[in-house]
Formats: C-alpha cells, structure tokens, sequence
C-alpha cells in the first residue's frame, strides 16, 4: 500500500503563476486535508473534505482552492502564488476519528 | 478558542537520559489528542491516541499519558534514533479536524 501520495515533492514559482498540488490515497478514507507547515507556526489547516464532492475551509484558507472529484483524490490549488505561500505542505487523510495518515509532503518556494 | 502548547520547544538528552515532553490544552469537548513523530523531510507519522484523563500507551520507549489539562509523552532511556520533532494535536467538538501544537524538537546524542 502506497498510503498518501504528494505531488510534486519540490517545486519553485515565480510570484503570480498558478500551481496544483495533487494528493492521492489507496485507504478508501472518506476525509482528507491540506495543511501548511511553516518554522514555528507548526502545521496550520488550509482546506479539508469530509468526502467526495465537498470541501470546506479551515484555518489560512486565502489564496488556495480544492477540489475533491474523486473519493482517492484531493487537489490543492494556488491561483496567483505569493512570497507568504512558500511553505511545506502535507496532505493527510483519515477515518472518521481516527489518526491522520501523512504524505510526505511539497515543499514549495515562491520567489 | 482551542489551543494547543507544547514544551520545551527543544529539548537535548544524551542516550539513556530519561524525561518528558509536555502538550498542554484548552479546547470545547475533547474527543481524543494525537502524539506523532516528525522526522526531517517528512511527513508526521503516528504514533499514539489518548481519548479520556488517566488513559496511558506505551510503544517501546514511549509512554504518553493524558489529564484533563495536558499529556505528557516520556521518553525512558532514548537512544540516538528517537532524535525527531514530536508533536501533539487535539481533535474537539463534531469535526475530524487535528490542531497542531508547534511541536519538540528531540536531540538525542551519544
């Protein structure tokens, strides 16, 4: 089982390209959920989706927008990339109460 | 608001000293706190959780407990690869959703 897969692992944008990260799990979870891991802010909510077709906001959701087409699938996007977005960001899904189960992250630089 | 604090924010130990992390909380209903490991690199990866006050686990090394107010997760005898970031998270209320604490960055050397 591959578990939660990111891609890309790295990517560099130039401010104001448009980027989509792609986040696939084999676990038939139901939720799934983008997070922003930046040095002492520790991991901060983006988007998450309680299952197929729905999506909902979370903590720092400005600037980005998901979409969750497929149960296995969830994509973040960036429409206009911004210097503040450069960050590392982990897709994670679950079980309804359960722990998360990370991908191993897109370390993104927006210069 | 649900908040979640851990310390120290780093913490170095020679091989076998034995101590604790702390991850203190204030949230509406808990439903369970998570600990996960951080290797550098990497994604969190899971380790326990703790659903009511006075609940302990174990794994190897490991021990994480939990009260009304914080858990503690200690660390007896570590060696050298149990060097990594800990960090700790609170699920509360009706939702799935993980707060993070900022995590302790665990040096373990020789």
């Amino acid at each position: 089982n591959a578990g939660v897969t990111q891609t890309p692992k790295f990517r560099v944008l130039k401010t104001g390209q448009s980027m989509t990260l792609l986040c696939a799990q084999d676990m038939n979870h139901e939720y799934m959920y983008w997070y922003r891991q930046d040095p002492g802010m520790g991991l901060r909510l983006i988007h998450y989706s309680v299952g197929e077709g729905t999506t909902a906001k979370g903590e720092v959701p400005d600037g980005y927008n998901v979409s969750r087409l497929k149960k296995q699938n969830f994509l973040l996007g960036l429409e206009s990339a911004a210097p503040s977005q450069t960050s590392v960001y982990f897709c994670a899904s679950s079980v309804s109460g359960y722990g998360y189960t990370f991908g191993s992250g897109t370390r993104l630089t927006v210069v | 608001e649900d908040q979640v604090t851990q310390s120290p924010e780093a913490l170095r130990l020679q091989e076998g000293e034995s101590s604790s992390l702390n991850c203190s909380y204030t949230v509406s209903g808990l439903r369970g706190l998570f600990w996960y490991r951080q290797d550098p690199g990497k994604g969190p990866e899971f380790l326990f959780t703790l659903y009511s006050a006075g609940e302990e686990k174990e794994k190897e090394r490991l021990k994480a407990t939990l009260t009304k107010k914080e858990s503690f997760l200690h660390i007896t005898a570590p060696k050298p690869e149990d060097s990594a970031t800990y960090l700790c998270a609170v699920q509360a209320g009706n939702t799935d959703k993980l707060i993070f604490g900022t995590g302790t960055r665990l040096q373990v050397f020789p």
